[in-house]
């Protein structure tokens, strides 16, 4: 069954420090996104991405994150000067239609220290 | 504001009983509500709703949307110890994004 790949499952990270999340999604969807879960939390929407522009973020991602989709397959999530407060669960989905069932990767857990 | 509101937090049930998992939304352009199972990382797709009234169902999982008082219910039938994980309602409301609820913990005892 095609899946959502992540790497790395887990990073640890200095304060101050960037970081690039990596994900590889299902090869003929066409929306990507970024959800985050910070331990215990709710799963937070972060952005999505369609046709390689961001189509929507939320109030969380400002200017300190920023996602791309370098070639035909990968999309990363950069976080610039992490913060205590980025450690979370980093999930990436993707999904062939917009608006219904998205299929999550198996995330990559941010330690920031 | 968008939400999504899920009852109870946390359950805990033996093997063989049958239960029934809530979500309530307040959102603005509904499109679809879906149920997820988390259990040690990403949540794993169950159900998609659209329609109300429309019973989906998979083996002893069936759930049911209601379009007119905003709410949904899963329901697990002959519950199973590999049953136990966070159950997730999230809706996809107008754009691109989901909002999820906070999950509800299911225990299931041998």
């Amino acid at each position: 069954e095609p899946e959502v790949t992540q790497t790395p499952s887990h990073q640890v990270t200095q304060m101050g420090q960037e970081v690039i999340l990596r994900c590889v999604p299902i090869s003929n969807h066409l929306y990507f996104y970024w959800y985050r879960q910070i331990l215990g939390q709710k799963v937070e929407f972060l952005v999505s991405f369609y046709n390689n522009e961001i189509s929507e973020k939320s109030e969380i991602f400002d200017d300190q994150f920023s996602v791309e989709r370098p070639d035909g397959s990968n999309f990363t999530l950069k976080i610039r000067s992490t913060k205590l407060e980025d450690s979370a669960m980093y999930f990436c989905a993707s999904s062939g239609t917009g608006h219904y069932g998205y299929t999550f990767g198996s995330g990559t857990r941010l330690t920031v220290v | 504001e968008d939400k999504v509101v899920q009852s109870p937090l946390s359950l805990v049930v033996h093997e063989g009983d049958t239960v029934t998992l809530n979500c309530s939304y307040e959102v603005t352009n509904f499109r679809s509500l879906l149920w997820y199972k988390q259990e040690k990382k990403a949540p794993t797709f169950l159900f998609m709703l659209t329609s109300s009234g429309i019973e989906k169902k998979s083996g002893r999982l069936s759930s049911i949307l209601d379009k007119k008082e905003l709410f949904s219910i899963l329901n697990i039938t002959a519950t199973q110890t590999g049953d136990s994980a966070v159950y997730l309602c999230a809706v996809s409301a107008g754009g691109f994004k989901t909002i999820f609820g906070a999950g509800t913990r299911l225990f299931v005892k041998a």
